[in-house]
Formats: C-alpha cells, structure tokens, sequence
C-alpha cells in the first residue's frame, strides 16, 4: 500500500520562510515530487526528487532522504500568492500517489 | 510539457444519471490518468486508461461506475455512472511525461454536482 503523510494546515507571514514535511511508506519509490494547487484550479508542478539532497529552484526548495521516508518543501521570501495547498506526491510504478495536502495560509 | 483540455468544466446533474468527462491533450503520451479530488481533500487516482485495452483501476473503483475509454493516444473519457450525492467532487485528466524531467499535468478539472 501506499502512505503519504504531511500536516493538514500551515500558517506563516509575508516574508518569512516555511518548511512543509512529508513522510511516505510505499511499496516502490521512483521519484518524490511537490505539487502547487490554487483553490479551485489544478496542481501545477513544483519540484522533483529522485536523488537524496536539496533541489533549489528559485524561491522554493525540496529536500528527500530516502532511507527515512522523508521530504520537506522549503519556502523563502514568503508572498501572499503562496497561500495555496501543497503536494506532496510519491512517483512509483508509473503513478502518482499524492499525500492529503498541506493547505498553507500566508498572512501580511 | 503537455496542454489538457478537459470538458465540461462544471456541471449538475441529477441523481441516477451519468455524465461523461473528455479529456483532449495536445500530444501524444502513453499515460493518461483520471483522479478524483473530493472538497477539501487530495486527488485520489481512479485508474489508470490504457490505449487499446481496458482502463486498470485502483482499489475502490470500479469498471461498471467508471467507465473510460482511450480510443487514441491524445484522447480519453470517464464516465461517472449511475451518479449519487456522493459522487460530487473535481474530476482530473492527468497525463504523464516520462524521461529526464518525469513530470505530471494536469487538466483544468470538472466540478461535478450530484443534486
């Protein structure tokens, strides 16, 4: 089976950075990815993992380690845009299994 | 990257109905996929529409609820039958890209209500 755990609900103010974790446990692992989803619009793509370490991509960055089960998307420089759900998806035999999400409130 | 087009993008319907959701991308891609995103929760993979065979489907969905179809390698359907209340949740067209940057995209998402 697959289990994909991140917290339901973040806060953090404008300007600040913020850390979302999420842990798996899943029969196969081929990739770690963070989606972006705007309520009432569809995920758009964030990053992506194969490899233990960070991925730096701008503003946001992700981190995994694969022995632990174990990634966190990294948020700098915090906008009020970012206020949205991020997800967290496990890659594994050709689908995507997505965590519950982590719906992040950014406050001014 | 890959464009989805997916229609219509809302819709009411009645119970005991069925409404049948198209999904048209702008490539050809060996993946399709149709998830279910129930209010305020994650998407949950519905199966898996195979060209030229029949749609693989996860546990918990069935062939008789949600029929697809993949007639093409840019082109997929579902169908949700039969629908009751329950059934009221975004619908998504997903499709993958695989090789260096693996990547899924999504379509914009139909916002079925079951009255």
């Amino acid at each position: 089976g697959q289990n994909i755990d991140q917290p339901t609900e973040m806060t953090a103010t404008e300007g600040a950075i913020v850390q979302i974790n999420c842990t798996y446990q899943t029969s196969g692992f081929n990739g770690l990815f963070w989606y972006q989803q705007h309520a009432g619009e569809a995920p758009t793509f964030l990053s992506y993992n194969v490899l233990d370490g960070l991925e730096e991509k701008g503003r946001f960055s992700s981190f995994l380690s694969r022995s632990k089960g174990y990634s966190y998307l990294l948020l700098k420089e915090l906008q009020m845009k970012d206020s949205a759900s991020y997800l967290c998806a496990v890659f594994n035999f050709n689908k995507f299994y997505f965590g519950s999400g982590t719906k992040l409130n950014v406050k001014p | 990257s890959a464009v989805i087009s997916q229609k219509p993008s809302r819709d009411i319907c009645q119970r005991g109905t069925s409404l049948t959701i198209q999904c048209q991308v702008d490539s050809q891609v060996t993946m399709m996929f149709w998830y279910r995103q129930q209010p305020g929760q994650s998407l949950t993979l519905i199966a898996t529409a195979n060209q030229g065979s029949e749609a693989t489907y996860e546990s918990g969905f069935v062939i008789d609820k949600f029929p697809i179809s993949r007639p093409n390698l840019t082109f997929s359907t579902l169908t949700v039958s039969n629908m009751s209340p329950e059934d009221s949740s975004i619908y998504l067209c997903s499709v993958e890209v695989l090789g260096r940057n693996t990547e899924a995209f999504f379509g914009q998402g139909t916002r079925l209500t079951v009255v």
